[in-house]
């Protein structure tokens, strides 16, 4: 059974370009979540997707967008990058969001925004 | 709103002696409760997670916490600290019945004396 995966493990960007995260879904996983940790800080909660469609979203803004492919793959997409945006963005695969399942995490990708 | 605060962003014990982190949540709804453990450059690892049933839960790696509801706590503890066990540590909760989007305390930095 292979783990969750994220690509790239880690990324350096400058103020205003744009960039995309993937990640690789659990085997037999429907439900992507993504999130955001800071330096020094817990994870924040950016949003989930449940069979491709958004299911959950928090407090980011609509530059920080998401897709979810039918294999269950998904893609975090951020516009118009801010320095604030360098942090690890961790995505987290379940088997279903409707009912309680346990959330397993990718290693994260560490970016940076010069 | 939910959220979780932990008490202490470091906490030192030395080698052999009990380990206590603190977390008191704040939930309007019964909350499912987790402790994650995150090494350093990795991502989170669940450690143990409280949704229904006895309060107090049983872990990986020697730890356990207790749901306790007139207080709003559900502290993290391991008898004996191993070096083993140095890592970052973070409480969270989420709402039961609803999609899996989990709030994160910021974290306690466990530190383990020789």
């Amino acid at each position: 059974e292979t783990g969750v995966t994220q690509s790239p493990t880690h990324l350096i960007k400058t103020r205003g370009q744009q960039v995309t995260l993937r990640c690789s879904s659990q085997s037999g996983h429907n439900t992507v979540s993504w999130y955001q940790q800071a330096l020094g800080q817990g994870p924040q909660f950016i949003f989930q997707y449940y069979r491709e469609e958004e299911n959950g979203r928090g407090n980011f803004p609509p530059r920080f967008s998401g897709l979810q492919f039918p294999n269950y793959s998904s893609e975090l997409n951020v516009n118009a990058l801010e320095l604030d945006d360098s942090a690890l963005y961790l995505c987290a695969s379940s088997l279903d969001s409707r009912n309680y399942n346990e959330q397993f995490f990718g290693p994260g990708t560490r970016l940076t925004v010069l | 709103a939910q959220s979780v605060t932990q008490l202490g962003s470091h906490v030192s014990v030395s080698e052999g002696a009990l380990v206590l982190l603190r977390c008191n949540y704040s939930s309007s709804v019964p909350p499912y409760l987790f402790w994650y453990v995150q090494y350093p450059n990795q991502g989170l690892q669940l450690l143990l997670k409280y949704t229904t049933g006895a309060t107090l839960v049983k872990g990986i790696n020697g730890f356990e916490a207790e749901f306790k509801k007139s207080e709003t706590s559900f502290h993290l503890t391991k008898p004996s600290a191993h070096m083993s066990d140095a890592a970052e540590y973070f409480c969270a909760v989420s709402d039961k019945g609803r999609d899996d989007k989990i709030i994160f305390g910021k974290g306690t930095r466990l530190h383990i004396l020789p």
